[in-house]
């Protein structure tokens, strides 16, 4: 089944404890990204890729990193959590290659950074 | 990139009624897409008008584009309760492959 993996799904953590979130897609999809939706605010971009290698910034990259090392990966890293980034989190990919760009989201992963 | 703004921010009708709800972006575009998402869950990608179309229908969906106003709209007939979810928008401007979206419209359907 074609689909967008996110782990963990619901995590709790602490100040200051890296942690990372996993998102894999099994479509050899070109296109990756990650976003956060808090209540309010709508759906906001933090990284995406265009393929292996390239990363750039979205909309709210502070306090996030990301690697893209195989097409299929694209794992969003807190290096330092802080409470402002408790949320949740959506990973996405498409086929860039077709032209319209329909994204394909995981399931979501809640975290909350206390 | 840009995204949409859509309008209203929260709908509530009955089961069996009409809902409609607009989408209004900036600047021209290739496409414009609608997603839908269910409480907590994943955004799901429902239908996707050109620039060169004016309606487009997937079911009880049909959508609409304007794009001397620069909007869209998306009809759902006949709702049912299993509709209510929040609904986005997302306009792709001409060689930008960002999908980005805005804070949704939020429908509820009572049965």
């Amino acid at each position: 089944e074609a689909q967008v993996t996110q782990n963990p799904r619901y995590l709790i953590t602490v100040t200051g404890k890296k942690l990372t979130v996993t998102c894999s897609q099994n479509m050899n999809h070109e296109y990756m990204s990650w976003y956060r939706q808090d209540p309010g605010l709508g759906l906001r971009q933090i990284y995406y890729s265009m393929n292996v290698e390239v990363t750039d910034k979205g909309d709210v990259p502070e306090g996030y990193k990301v690697s893209r090392k195989e097409k299929r990966n694209f794992p969003l890293i807190l290096e330092s959590p802080s409470p402002n980034q408790t949320s949740l989190y959506f990973c996405a990919s498409s086929a860039i290659s077709s032209g319209a760009n329909v994204l394909t989201f995981g399931a979501g992963s809640r975290l909350t950074v206390l | 990139s840009q995204q949409g703004e859509e309008d209203p921010q929260a709908l509530s009708i009955q089961e069996g009624e009409n809902a409609t709800m607009n989408c209004s972006y900036k600047t021209s575009i290739n496409n414009l897409q609608w997603y839908r998402q269910n409480s907590g869950r994943g955004l799901v990608h429902l239908i996707l008008i050109r620039s060169n179309e004016r309606e487009k229908h997937s079911g009880r969906l049909r959508v609409t584009l304007d794009t001397s106003k620069k909007s869209s709209s998306l009809l759902i007939t006949a709702s049912r309760a299993a509709d209510t979810a929040s609904y986005f928008c997302a306009p792709l401007s001409g060689g930008s492959y960002i999908p980005t979206f805005g804070r949704g419209t939020s429908l509820i359907v009572h049965p």
